[in-house]
């Protein structure tokens, strides 16, 4: 199946610090990426879908302006989290699409955030 | 998307079949049954899908209801390494890129 690259695995950073997660497409063109935010014994929440060109379109309860997305090209797109508090620390994970009909999505390793 | 119900958890033993239940009540005429599995702090990886007919392939088998009410993953060999959570989800397919909802799924623990 085609592959969803995610990096990093895993981060440590400082509270007030920004980290940006990378998410490669590496065989495909991904029109369409999401991304999505998991805690501890719990499911995947949708975060945000990202059009590559576009500006992303945001879940309610998620905050634009701390979860920076930019999809530039078909092949990568970006999550920074900025000013990060310890409640950031999560699992992050993205997925891509190539917006053809009855095909699966793909699913990047995830990045463990840790803020300390 | 309609709703999908999961038990909680389940036992497997090693080497047996495992059967995992999905209930899509509402499905509508055009939604696929997508299962997922993540295992544990990594990300969901595809299993299988389909519409009416039942399916197969290298993974599982999907069995679907003639109602489409219901569905079955069936893991007909399981092993240690898919012990996971397994996710039933139903979405429609179409060329704008819909996200997958994830519920809470099965955790499936497969035993020596």
């Amino acid at each position: 199946g085609a592959v969803v690259s995610q990096h990093p695995s895993r981060v440590i950073c400082k509270s007030g610090t920004s980290v940006k997660i990378e998410c490669r497409s590496l065989d495909f063109q991904a029109t369409t990426m999401f991304w999505y935010r998991q805690f501890p014994k719990k499911s995947l929440m949708l975060m945000a879908t990202s059009n590559e060109g576009s500006k992303a379109t945001y879940e309610q309860g998620v905050e634009k302006d701390k979860f920076l997305i930019n999809h530039a090209s078909l092949t990568l797109s970006t999550l920074t989290v900025t000013s990060a508090h310890p409640e950031d620390s999560s699992f992050y994970i993205c997925s891509a699409s190539t917006n053809t009909p009855n095909t699966e999505a793909f699913f990047g390793q995830g990045t463990r955030l840790t803020v300390v | 998307d309609a709703k999908t119900t999961q038990p909680t958890s389940m036992d497997c033993a090693e080497g047996r079949a495992a059967n995992l239940p999905c209930n899509h009540s509402t499905i509508s005429g055009n939604e696929y049954v997508y299962w997922y599995r993540q295992i544990h702090s990594q990300g969901p990886q595809y299993i299988i899908h389909g519409l009416k007919n039942n399916e197969t392939n290298e993974m599982a088998s999907l069995i679907i209801t003639e109602d489409r009410k219901s569905s079955t993953l069936i893991l007909p060999h399981a092993t240690l390494r898919d012990t996971a959570v397994y996710y039933c989800i139903v979405r429609v397919n179409s060329n704008s890129g819909y996200a997958l909802n994830f519920g809470k799924g099965t955790s499936l623990l497969v035993t020596p």
